[in-house]
This record gives C-alpha cells, sequence and structure tokens, in this order.
C-alpha cells in the first residue's frame, strides 16, 4: 500500500512571498500519478497541479509548479507571488496507474498574510 | 470542462435512519466513482470505488452493509448510509474519473448530521 505524508501542518507567509509545500510518498508501483489539490473553507477540491511519474519535467500550472525527485519519492509544491486567495489546505495526493482513487497527505494549512 | 454534482450539500438525520447522497457527472460519462469521507480538520479517506453496473469496492475498515453503493448509470453513483448514528456524522464527498485523460472531478460534498 502506498503513504503519502506532509510534514508541514501549517504554514504562514507574507503575500507576494514564495512558499513550498512537502510531500514525500512511499510506493513499490513504477507508473503513478502526483497530484496537489487545495480546498478552501468551501471544502471543494481543486486541482492545483497534476504530474505524471513517467515524465521526468516538472509540472508547471501559472504560479504553482512541483519539484518532483523521483528517486526521492519527494513531490514539493512551490507556490509563487503568493496570493491572499492562496489561503486554504493543501493536500498532496497519489494513484496507482490503474483505475485507483486517490491517497492523500494529512493537508498543510497555508495561511497567506497581508 | 468535467463537472460532478453531489446532492444534497447538508443534511441532518434521526439516529436510526437511512440518508442517500447522489454523485452525478453531467458533462461526461464517469465509468469509476470513488467516496470519500472527512472528518473535520483531517484529510480525505477513501471508502469505496464503484464501476458502472458492478458490485463496489470497499477498503479496509469500511462497512458495506452499512455504506451502500450503487452505480446503475455512467453519469450516477449513490452512497447510501444505513442506520445512521452520530458515529457517522462525517463530510462525504464524491469523486468521478473520466471526462479528462487520468483526471478525479470531485463533488461539492456532502455534511452529514446524525442527531
Amino acid at each position: 500500500a502506498q503513504t503519502v505524508t506532509q510534514s508541514q501542518p501549517e504554514m504562514s507567509v507574507q503575500e507576494a512571498e514564495t512558499v513550498t509545500l512537502s510531500c514525500t510518498y512511499d510506493t513499490s508501483e513504477s507508473n503513478y500519478y502526483l497530484f496537489w489539490y487545495k480546498q478552501p473553507p468551501s471544502r471543494q477540491m481543486i486541482l492545483v497541479i497534476r504530474q505524471e511519474a513517467y515524465k521526468q519535467q516538472n509540472a508547471t500550472e501559472n504560479r504553482f509548479s512541483v519539484n518532483f525527485q523521483k528517486a526521492a519519492k519527494s513531490f514539493s509544491l512551490k507556490i509563487s507571488d503568493s496570493q491572499l486567495g492562496d489561503t486554504a489546505m493543501y493536500f498532496c495526493a497519489f494513484a496507482g496507474g490503474g483505475a485507483d482513487g486517490l491517497t492523500f497527505g494529512k493537508g498543510t494549512h497555508l495561511i497567506i498574510q497581508p | 470542462g468535467a463537472v460532478v454534482s453531489q446532492h444534497p450539500s447538508r443534511v441532518i438525520c434521526k439516529s436510526g435512519t437511512s440518508v442517500k447522497i447522489e454523485c452525478r457527472s453531467l458533462d461526461f460519462q464517469a465509468t469509476t466513482m470513488f467516496w470519500y469521507r472527512q472528518f473535520p480538520k483531517q484529510s480525505l479517506m477513501l471508502m469505496a470505488t464503484s464501476n458502472e453496473g458492478s458490485k463496489a469496492t470497499y477498503e479496509q475498515g469500511v462497512e458495506k452493509d452499512k455504506f451502500l453503493i450503487n452505480h446503475a448509470s455512467l453519469t450516477l453513483s449513490t452512497l447510501t448510509v444505513t442506520s445512521a448514528h452520530p458515529e457517522d456524522s462525517s463530510f462525504y464527498i464524491c469523486s468521478a474519473r473520466g471526462g479528462q485523460v487520468y483526471g478525479y472531478t470531485f463533488g461539492s460534498g456532502t455534511r452529514l448530521t446524525v442527531v
């Protein structure tokens, strides 16, 4: 079974700063997918970014980028030019190459201070 | 984009009664749907996986007789919490696969309170 670990329960940064959320995972699978989801107070799960394990290039989506280190089983999320609307819970998630559901980390509560 | 509609958003029921939660994919066919449970200030835990036309697969520790899942069509999956008790109070979220390459689309969740 796979596990996902987020070691930062809460982080707080000033608006416009850059912040990095860490995530490590453990799996014996060779084909898998990694995700970062944002959950604002509304509790709607919003996909931030997705990374296919077979791709060496790190995924980017506007201000969001990942540092995917496959050998180290690390998948960190960098948020550049942070905005007040980025305040939310952020979950790292893993999905195997089959028809798997997602395994989530415990989450990081990110607070962007004005 | 892919949209998943989940209803109701909130429900309060009496202990011992049953509650049904619906999850619909509005603009794509969801071959696989997933049901998660989230306790306050905690992460999402996968409860079960359902494929259209077949029995759901439950995660270890999830009572299949208490949490009945039906996936009768490619656009609808339902979760019925039977004989609900206060400890079943939680936030339930569905997710569907389909509509995009290896994507998971989430419903907006259902807050269940059992009194």
